[in-house]
């Protein structure tokens, strides 16, 4: 299985400022044949199901505000809140779902405000 | 816009079995492209994957629960359903249905989830 794990567990940023939350894959999720990286980034709020922000590592899923940004490719990727929002605080997690399953999630990472 | 919906008990007794429902509205099951899939949160914790099937009945389980889970199609009802063993306290959790896009764009629509508790 691959092994999806999150840096750092929780982070508390002021409004306005930028988050960086880490996520390393146990092997590499890029896709040689059509350079996709099979990455997902879903947000969580208390008492709902996740959401999906970015898929491929780094495309914005529809209405997903511009100040979410995905990037990495094959084992190192990174979601980037560039100014934090009151309505951002959430937990955040990876996913791989490249090629042969089980689909494997990080552990999550808890936004907070400062 | 595609729904996806849970049903089933909320409480369930050691050794039995789970059977939950994901019902899905607007869209069909048979019009392929997508894996129907089936989550779950153990209280205060991470996400973890159970499963999924495509609308033909293929199905691929999560190594660490496949002597106990089953996951089946009703094409007929657009509905996918979920069945788990010999359940215990440790099978207590919140229990999501979503839908993958088959080599795109992720676990793009959930359920709101059903919690289930394993209890006597």
């Amino acid at each position: 299985d691959i092994v999806m794990t999150q840096s750092p567990d929780s982070l508390a940023v002021s409004l306005g400022e930028r988050a960086t939350i880490n996520c390393k894959s146990s092997q590499s999720v890029l896709n040689s044949s059509n350079n996709r990286n099979y990455l997902a980034w879903y947000q969580q709020k208390p008492g709902q199901p996740p959401k999906l922000l970015i898929y491929w590592a780094s495309t914005r899923e529809s209405g997903v505000p511009d100040r979410f940004r995905g990037s990495g490719s094959g084992t190192d990727f990174t979601l980037t809140i560039s100014s934090l929002q009151a309505e951002d605080v959430a937990v955040y997690y990876c996913q791989q779902y490249y090629s042969t399953p089980p689909r494997t999630f990080g552990q999550g990472t808890k936004v907070e405000i400062k | 816009q595609v729904q996806l919906q849970e049903s089933g008990p909320g409480l369930v007794k050691p050794s039995q079995t789970l059977s939950l429902t994901c019902t899905v509205s607007g869209d069909s099951i048979s019009s392929g492209g997508y894996y129907w899939t089936w989550i779950r949160q153990h209280p205060g914790k991470g996400l973890e994957w159970i499963g999924y099937i495509f609308y033909s009945g293929s199905t691929y389980y999560n190594p660490s629960l496949r002597s106990r889970v089953s996951i089946s199609v009703d094409t007929s009802k657009n509905q996918f359903s979920l069945k788990l063993t010999s359940l215990t306290a440790a099978d207590t959790a919140v229990y999501y249905c979503a839908r993958e896009g088959i080599g795109t764009v992720g676990m793009d629509v959930w359920g709101q989830g059903t919690t289930v508790t394993v209890s006597s």
